[in-house]
């Protein structure tokens, strides 16, 4: 599995798009790039998953580089509630994820 | 669907105690695994199961862990006797069989005094 690395912590202020990056630089071709977040005392929680193309959902926007070595997930319209612990962390088919320590945003009012 | 579902949500016990936690996997989902988070080590998985059997237990602490899944809908992790340093959130999640998302259950919060 790819070895991912986040930035420790991120502020965003509230109603502005939250820019979450990381770099996978190991990455091979077969690995997709999962984002998951972890509010306060919740399980983790999917947000999204690409593995060449950009992706969107109803949460976010995952931006994959065109050499796939690093990713930015954007949550355009960052709310109190958005405030958690990101993982980015890379898989390949039929392989399990391997969780580091995220990135700890704080949505601010 | 209700997602996946752990019980109970908090556990309190004393040392030398058997710990019992319960999951259950959402209904279709094929792949159960189990996690523990702690500050020190983060969210590490101890085992999974793939259509009911154990397929990578490489994670398990040691041998008062133990795991079963008696059926696609029930897992089972028990710690026999608990020590104070098994004091974690222990998660469950599950996938289905068509791709690699895991959805995770609300954890539980175990404390061994």
């Amino acid at each position: 599995d790819a070895k991912t690395t986040q930035p420790t912590s991120m502020d965003c202020a509230e109603g502005r798009a939250a820019n979450l990056p990381c770099n996978h630089s190991t990455i091979s071709g077969n690995e997709y790039v999962y984002w998951y977040r972890q509010i306060h005392s919740q399980g983790p929680q999917y947000i999204i998953h690409g593995l060449k193309n950009n992706e969107t959902n109803e949460m976010a926007s995952l931006i994959i580089t065109e050499d796939r070595k690093s990713s930015t997930l954007i949550l355009p319209h960052a709310t109190l509630r958005d405030t958690a612990v990101y993982y980015c962390t890379g898989v390949r088919y039929g392989q399990n994820f391997v969780f580091g320590p995220g990135t700890r945003l704080s949505v601010l009012p | 669907d209700a997602g996946v579902i752990q019980s109970p949500r908090h556990e309190v016990t004393e040392m030398g105690q058997e710990v019992t936690l319960r999951c259950k996997p959402i209904s279709g989902h094929n792949s159960l695994f189990w996690y523990r988070q702690t500050m020190m080590r983060g969210l590490e998985l101890l085992i999974y199961f793939n259509n009911n059997v154990p397929i990578d237990d490489s994670g398990m602490p040691e041998d008062r862990f133990s795991a079963k899944m008696p059926n696609a809908s029930f897992s089972t992790l028990k710690i026999q006797p608990s020590e104070p340093r098994d004091s974690a959130v222990y998660f469950c999640a599950s996938r289905s069989g068509s791709g690699e998302t895991q959805y995770f259950g609300p954890g539980t919060r175990l404390l061994v005094l």
